[in-house]
């Protein structure tokens, strides 16, 4: 069956190192794959996305990577902020599926100061 | 204004109710999508409609059905609310973008109680 793993126990890091998470998948062919953030009791913010043929895509303190052989994205956030401290969730956008997005879990990040 | 509007931002009701949950945008988008939300499960698809005459159902749509009455509004009912189906729901929106790629625009979310 399809699936999309993301830690879900929660990640706690020190203000100013770098936060990274994983997102692995499993019999998919995604022709897109996205990041979103999501606040406590909020709908999710759409924070970047990288394309299949893309290795690495950066905005500001943020860096994704796409590895299809080992069917994973890495998520960074450098330098982190405790205003970081939220869940990221991952979500594919499989062509053959009419290009809606399936997510993952998400894990929760928590940046102390 | 939001962009994406949600109503009612939360609903108590009960056992075997009619209940509908109601979705309007102001981005003039094509796509608009159904997700539910529950703990340690992330976000599943519900139902989902690529324009106004479009309706599809997603993994998850045993139990609701919903009406695209025009591009702006996107209704979701549970014919007959039932327990398991307390969660957290939310609307999206996405243009019709070249190349399939989607972002997507979520709504503030309804929290639905069925006791």
């Amino acid at each position: 069956s399809q699936k999309i793993e993301q830690n879900s126990e929660a990640l706690n890091i020190q203000e100013g190192k770098t936060a990274t998470l994983t997102c692995n998948y499993t019999n998919y062919s995604p022709a897109y794959l996205q990041w979103y953030r999501q606040d406590p009791g909020r709908g999710p913010v759409f924070l970047l996305l990288i394309r299949e043929n893309e290795k690495e895509k950066r905005k500001e303190r943020l860096k994704v990577t796409f590895d299809t052989t080992l069917k994973q994205s890495l998520f960074h956030i450098t330098a982190s902020q405790p205003a970081d401290s939220a869940t990221y969730l991952c979500a594919l956008d499989v062509k053959a599926a009419g290009n809606k997005l399936t997510f993952g879990g998400g894990t929760r990040v928590l940046v102390k100061p | 204004d939001a962009d994406v509007t949600q109503t009612p931002r939360n609903r108590i009701t009960k056992t075997g109710k009619r209940i509908m949950l109601e979705c309007s945008q102001t981005k003039g988008h094509d796509r608009m999508y159904w997700y539910r939300q529950d703990p340690g499960l992330g976000l599943r698809l519900i139902y989902y409609s690529f324009d106004v005459k479009d309706i599809n159902k997603g993994e998850i749509s045993d139990g609701y059905s919903v009406s695209r009455q025009a591009q702006a509004k996107f209704s979701l009912s549970l014919e007959s609310a039932i327990p398991n189906q307390t969660a957290l729901y939310f609307c999206a929106t996405s243009d019709r973008t070249s190349g399939g790629a989607n972002e997507q625009f979520f709504g503030p979310g309804t929290r639905l109680t069925v006791l």
